[in-house]
C-alpha cells in the first residue's frame, strides 16, 4: 500500500496568511496526487488534480506542486471561506489511498 | 451537470449487510469509474472499492472479503453490499466519480450516515 502522510495535522491561520500543506508518499507516486478541501458535514470538494492543476472553479490563490514523493498545497491569502479540511489522495497505485487530513482553523 | 446521490438505511445491526444505491442524475453511468469511500466519525477519508461501467471491479484488500459493488446502467445506478457489519463500519459514505483510472474523485454525492447499533 502506499501511505500518504500530510503535515501538519492541524494549524491556526489568520485571514491573509498563506498557508502551505504538505503531503507524502511512501513511494513514488510520479504527480497523482490530488488535493481536496472538505467543510463540516459536506462532502470533499477537488480543488487540484495532478498535483499542480486547478479544478475549474477554484480560486486562484489555491495553488499545488510537487512530484514523486513530496507534494504541498499553498493558499497564498487566507480567506474565511477557506477555514476547512484538507486531504490529499494518491491516484498512481490500484490502491487508492487519501492522507489523513490536515484541518485549517481561524487563529 | 452530473449529480450523486447516495441512499439507503441510516441504521444497520451488527453482523447484517450494510446496502446502499448511488443514483447518478444529469449524464450516463457508462464510460467512468464509480466508487465507494467512507469517512468514520473525526477520522479521514477511507476508499472501498470502485466498479467500472462494464461490470469490473477492483477493492480495497480490507473490505475485500466483505464488499461487492454492482451496477446497473439502465436505472444509471450502482450500489454498495458490505457483509457482517460491526460498529467500526459507522461512517458517512460517499459515491463519486472517477474519468478514468488514476483520475480525481469528482463529483461525490452529499454522503449518507450509517451507523451499526443494535
Amino acid at each position: 500500500d502506499i501511505q500518504m502522510t500530510q503535515s501538519p495535522s492541524s494549524l491556526s491561520a489568520s485571514v491573509g496568511d498563506r498557508v502551505t500543506i504538505t503531503c507524502r508518499a511512501s513511494q513514488s507516486i510520479r504527480s497523482y496526487l490530488n488535493w481536496y478541501q472538505q467543510k463540516p458535514g459536506k462532502a470533499p470538494k477537488l480543488l487540484m488534480y495532478s498535483a499542480s492543476n486547478l479544478q475549474s472553479g477554484v480560486p486562484s490563490r489555491f495553488s499545488g506542486s510537487g512530484s514523486g514523493t513530496d507534494f504541498t498545497l499553498t493558499i497564498s491569502s487566507l480567506q474565511p471561506e477557506d477555514y476547512a479540511t484538507y486531504h490529499c489522495q494518491q491516484s498512481y497505485g490500484t490502491l487508492i489511498t487519501f492522507g489523513q487530513g490536515t484541518r485549517l482553523d481561524i487563529k | 451537470q452530473v449529480q450523486l446521490q447516495e441512499s439507503g438505511p441510516g441504521l444497520v445491526k451488527p453482523s447484517e449487510t450494510l446496502s446502499l444505491t448511488c443514483t447518478v442524475s444529469g449524464g450516463s453511468i457508462s464510460s467512468y469509474y464509480w466508487s465507494w469511500i467512507r469517512q468514520p466519525p473525526g477520522k479521514g477519508l477511507e476508499w472501498i472499492g470502485y466498479i467500472y461501467y462494464s461490470g469490473s471491479t477492483n477493492y480495497n484488500p480490507s473490505f475485500e472479503s466483505r464488499v461487492t459493488i454492482s451496477i446497473d446502467t439502465s436505472k444509471n445506478q450502482f450500489s454498495l453490499k458490505l457483509s457482517s457489519v460491526t460498529a467500526t463500519d459507522t461512517a458517512v459514505y460517499y459515491c463519486a466519480r472517477r474519468e478514468m483510472s488514476g483520475s480525481p474523485f469528482d463529483p461525490w454525492g452529499q454522503g449518507i450516515r450509517v451507523t451499526v447499533s443494535s
